[in-house]
C-alpha cells in the first residue's frame, strides 16, 4: 500500500537557519504530494502541493520538488523564523485518501 | 468563504460509551473525509463520504461509522469506545474528492476515553 516516510525529529534551529525535512514515498500510480503544517492545538493547514513529476510547490518561503526518480518530496526553507515552529507532515494523495508521514517537529529559537 | 468547522472541540467519554462528532464542510465542497490522529503520530484515514455515500474506508473496525447529509455536513460515530480511541479526530472537505482542488481541514475534536 501507499506509505510516506519522513525525517524524524525533533529539529531545533536558530532563526535565519536553513531548514530541510526529508520525505520519501511509496505509491502505485501517480500520486499528488503535499506538505501540511500543524500549529499547537490546531488542525492541519496545507503548506504546498505538487501534482506531477518535476512540479515545484512553494508557499511562504517553503519549497518542495516532486522527484519521481527518487520518490522524494523534500521540504526546504532558506531562512526560518520563530513563527515557523510547528509540526510538518508530508502526505500523498492516491485515489480518495491522504496518507501521511509521522510528522517532524520543528522548533526555531530566536 | 467559510472553512471547515468541527464540534465539539473537546470531549471526554467513558470506555464502552458511544460518541458522535460533527463536521460542517467548506462551502461548495461535496466530499468529506475523516482522519484519526493519535498523539505524536500522523493522521490515519478512517473513511470518506461523497454525495451521502461512503466512498472509501481505511483500516478501522465497523464500530466507526459515518453519515453525510444533503447539505454535505457529516457525522462520525464511534460505538463501544476503547481507550485507544483517544485521539484528535480531523474532518477534511474537498470538491469532488479530487486532490487537485486540495483538502481543507477543520481544527479537530480532541476525544479522551477514560
Amino acid at each position: 500500500g501507499d506509505s510516506v516516510t519522513q525525517m524524524e525529529g525533533p529539529v531545533t534551529l536558530s532563526e535565519e537557519a536553513f531548514l530541510t525535512i526529508n520525505c520519501t514515498y511509496t505509491a502505485t500510480g501517480y500520486p499528488s504530494l503535499f506538505w501540511y503544517v500543524q500549529y499547537p492545538g490546531e488542525g492541519l493547514q496545507l503548506l504546498l502541493k505538487a501534482t506531477k513529476a518535476d512540479d515545484k510547490g512553494s508557499n511562504k518561503g517553503f519549497e518542495a520538488t516532486y522527484r519521481k526518480e527518487t520518490t522524494s518530496f523534500h521540504l526546504e526553507k532558506g531562512s526560518v523564523q520563530v513563527s515557523d515552529s510547528a509540526v510538518y507532515f508530508c502526505a500523498l494523495s492516491n485515489d480518495y485518501k491522504l496518507s501521511f508521514g509521522a510528522g517532524t517537529t520543528v522548533t526555531v529559537r530566536a | 468563504e467559510t472553512g471547515v468547522t468541527q464540534s465539539p472541540t473537546h470531549l471526554i467519554k467513558t470506555r464502552g460509551q458511544q460518541v458522535t462528532l460533527r463536521c460542517s464542510s467548506q462551502s461548495g465542497h461535496n466530499t468529506v473525509s475523516w482522519y484519526q490522529q493519535a498523539l505524536g503520530q500522523g493522521p490515519q484515514f478512517i473513511f470518506q463520504y461523497y454525495r451521502e455515500e461512503e466512498n472509501g474506508r481505511g483500516n478501522f473496525p465497523p464500530r466507526f461509522s459515518g453519515l453525510q447529509f444533503p447539505n454535505y455536513s457529516s457525522e462520525l460515530n464511534v460505538n463501544a469506545l476503547e481507550l485507544d480511541d483517544s485521539a484528535l479526530y480531523l474532518c477534511a472537505s474537498s470538491l469532488e474528492g479530487l486532490d487537485s482542488y486540495g483538502y481543507t481541514f477543520g481544527s479537530g475534536t480532541r476525544l479522551t476515553v477514560v
